[in-house]
């Protein structure tokens, strides 16, 4: 099994500007996802990025995979109050089980 | 469509009593997940189902056992509630295993247990 490390653990950033969190693995892997919590509930799915792309988009977040170094990262541009959450990374191989990281904590003070 | 509904919501237990957290997903997903989260931690993944019939071992299953009863549920039993079993849990699912190529997992709203 595979778990990714987020970094930075917590990250304080003003409303409007970007804000970008790291993702670190150790093995080989099929593809890697994103998630975020909203204080108190479950994780929700922001985006998969599998091991032959680079860069994914999906609205304002930005996902760029580099697998020679065995990282990824997520930006999120133009932040709101809203995207205050943690968000974790999942990085998976194939037929394995998914395992979180301890996750990035970020507040988006307005 | 529901998604992944997880019961109860809440649950207080003293030490030493048992209790079964119920997990049922409408999407017609192979792979089911227990995970558990303390507090300022990440998620910590207790069990999984693979697929109808299987289960799994994850990180932290001590104190805990499975049941897959079908397709749609996937229930976790505390034999004997200990106070470090404090924590949200957490069902997900997924179709992960039928492509094998990676999918989402859904989650549900999670269920609050304390044990005193």
């Amino acid at each position: 099994s595979q778990q990714g490390e987020e970094d930075p653990q917590a990250l304080s950033i003003q409303e409007g500007e970007n804000a970008t969190m790291n993702c670190s693995y150790k093995t080989s892997i099929n593809n890697l996802q994103w998630y975020r919590q909203n204080s108190g509930r479950g994780l929700v799915h922001l985006i998969l990025i599998r091991s032959n792309e680079r860069e994914k988009h999906s609205g304002r977040l930005r996902v760029t995979l580099d697998t020679s170094k065995k990282s990824s990262s997520l930006l999120i541009t133009a932040s709101r109050a809203a995207d205050t959450a943690s968000y974790f990374c999942a990085p998976q191989t194939s037929y394995d089980k998914v395992i979180f990281g301890p996750g990035t904590s970020l507040s988006v003070i307005p | 469509n529901a998604g992944v509904t997880q019961t109860p919501k809440f649950q207080v237990l003293k030490t030493g009593q048992s209790m079964t957290l119920q997990c049922a997903q409408d999407m017609n997903h192979n792979s089911m997940y227990w995970y558990r989260q303390d507090p300022g931690m990440g998620l910590r993944l207790i069990y999984y189902s693979a697929s109808e019939g299987t289960t799994d071992k994850g990180e932290v299953p001590n104190g805990y056992n499975v049941s897959r009863l079908n397709k749609r549920e996937f229930s976790l039993r505390l034999e004997s509630a200990a106070p470090s079993q404090t924590s949200v849990y957490f069902c997900a699912s997924s179709d992960y295993l039928m492509t094998g190529r990676g999918e989402k997992l859904f989650f549900g709203s999670g269920t609050q247990l304390s044990v005193l």
